[in-house]
């Protein structure tokens, strides 16, 4: 069966604390796997996609990476506004094709 | 339109009463998909659509839920007879086809069930 479990649960950093969140999955025929951010009150904001293990992508703050087994979300020197709930989905290309299987999230907080 | 519209965004009805929420995915977004999110909790998968394939319905909780894509773009979720559980975000999402290509979400409806 299709899995995601993201770690930690929460994170508190300060200001320039550098982190990395953890989402370790197991996917039949992996499509793709997604990185989200969602704020209070508001639907997932697409961050980053994956495909292959060894790919890494980056914007602004944020690096994410891919293994066979996990994803990392690096978080370089992070300011309040990345304070939010960071999800990790993948698509799997079995019998479950299109589905995305959502982790349950890390909520980040960032103070100054 | 420029990103997925869902409406209302905001409903609260009593208990036992139907109500239809409306999903406009990207245009030329093949796929749709619906989820819930309750508070504190995961997004739960609820059902996809791919073009004209059938819909994959295996998350619908119970016969209570059902959801329809005319035209292959406008999608419409519909609970009947709600429950307090149903009370929930429900949210809708759209991408190019199911192939790994970004899946963008909407904003989301709020329903409260009272």
């Amino acid at each position: 069966e299709d899995q995601v479990t993201q770690s930690p649960e929460a994170l508190r950093l300060q200001e320039g604390e550098s982190s990395s969140l953890n989402c370790s999955y197991t996917v039949s025929g992996l499509r793709g796997l997604f990185w989200y951010r969602q704020d209070p009150g508001k639907g997932p904001e697409f961050l980053f996609t994956l495909y292959s293990a060894g790919e890494e992508k980056e914007k602004e703050r944020l690096k994410a990476t891919l293994t066979k087994k996990e994803s990392f979300l690096h978080i370089t020197a992070p300011k309040p506004e990345d304070s939010a709930t960071y999800l990790c989905a993948v698509q799997g290309g079995g019998s479950t094709l299109g589905r995305l299987y959502f982790g349950r999230g890390t909520q980040l907080t960032v103070w100054p | 339109g420029a990103g997925v519209s869902q409406s209302p965004s905001n409903k609260v009805t009593e208990k036992g009463k139907d109500v239809e929420l409306r999903c406009d995915p990207i245009s030329g977004h093949t796929a749709l998909y619906w989820y819930r999110q309750s508070l504190g909790q995961g997004l739960e998968f609820l059902i996809y659509f791919q073009g004209n394939s059938a819909p994959d319905k295996s998350g619908l909780p119970s016969d209570r839920f059902s959801a329809e894509r005319t035209g292959g773009s406008v999608s419409t979720l519909t609970i009947q007879r709600t429950q307090q559980e149903d009370s929930a975000v429900y949210l809708c999402a759209s991408s190019l086809d199911s192939s790994g290509n970004t899946i963008y979400f909407g904003e989301g409806s709020w329903l409260t069930v009272v």
